[in-house]
């Protein structure tokens, strides 16, 4: 069984459009977290929640709205969708938010914006 | 500034040979360090972590790293490579000031030569 996991694999869509990725863990975890990775694998982190609360909230431009219907979901939804959001986009999730938590990642979805 | 360094941006090495990864970290005290490596087109995975103590972290798949305060480095090695070790690899840190927020470096790829 898949610890965590993301759909879609991939998603190409044209600027301006809106679009939504979903992830789901099935760890029992109460953190989760959003991660962006760039065409130069630099990795970043969007956001994460706990326990269904918003907990860090990077500079993220307010196009990006995550939301978490309960603890083991955590969607990305992106409203009118840049060049420069072209990225592979990761979710994780770790038991909680202490610092010796293990983080583990999904396989990731590549975004192309046209 | 604080930052987290890899200065490798690819490493080429002979399967069989050894392996060093560098890393580096400029936080005025001394963060979580952390190493994570990302197979192609999937997520990441943790390797090893160093919060204190014995400075020699042993992690998975055979790896270890060794933390040196004073070149305030965390780097990566392992005796003997594997074709399968051909990756990219991230040096993660978290800060020592009450958060939980992991800065991964820019990820050092490597290339397994037969």
């Amino acid at each position: 069984d898949t610890a965590v996991s993301q759909t879609p694999k991939y998603l190409v869509t044209q600027m301006g459009n809106d679009k939504s990725i979903k992830c789901e863990q099935n760890l029992g975890h109460d953190t989760m977290y959003w991660y962006k990775q760039d065409s130069k694998k630099f990795l970043k982190i969007m956001f994460s929640y706990n326990n269904k609360e918003l907990i860090i909230n990077e500079t993220v431009p307010n196009r990006f709205s995550p939301k978490s219907p309960d603890k083991a979901h955590l969607n990305l939804h992106i409203n009118s969708l840049e060049l420069g959001d072209s990225a592979v986009y990761f979710c994780a999730s770790s038991q909680g938010t202490s610092v010796a938590d293990t983080q583990y990642f999904g396989p990731g979805t590549r975004l192309t914006v046209l | 500034a604080q930052s987290v360094t890899q200065p490798d941006i690819h490493i080429t090495v002979s399967e069989g040979a050894s392996l060093e990864l560098r890393c580096n970290y400029s936080y005025g005290a001394t963060p979580y360090l952390f190493w994570y490596v990302q197979s192609p087109g999937q997520g990441l995975q943790l390797l090893l972590k160093y919060f204190s103590g014995d400075t020699l972290v042993q992690g998975i798949k055979g790896f270890e790293a060794e933390f040196k305060r004073s070149q305030s480095s965390f780097n990566l090695r392992k005796p003997s490579v594997h074709w399968s070790d051909a990756a990219e690899y991230f040096c993660a840190v978290v800060p020592n000031t009450g958060g939980f927020k992991t800065i991964f470096g820019a990820g050092t790829r490597l290339f397994v030569k037969a």
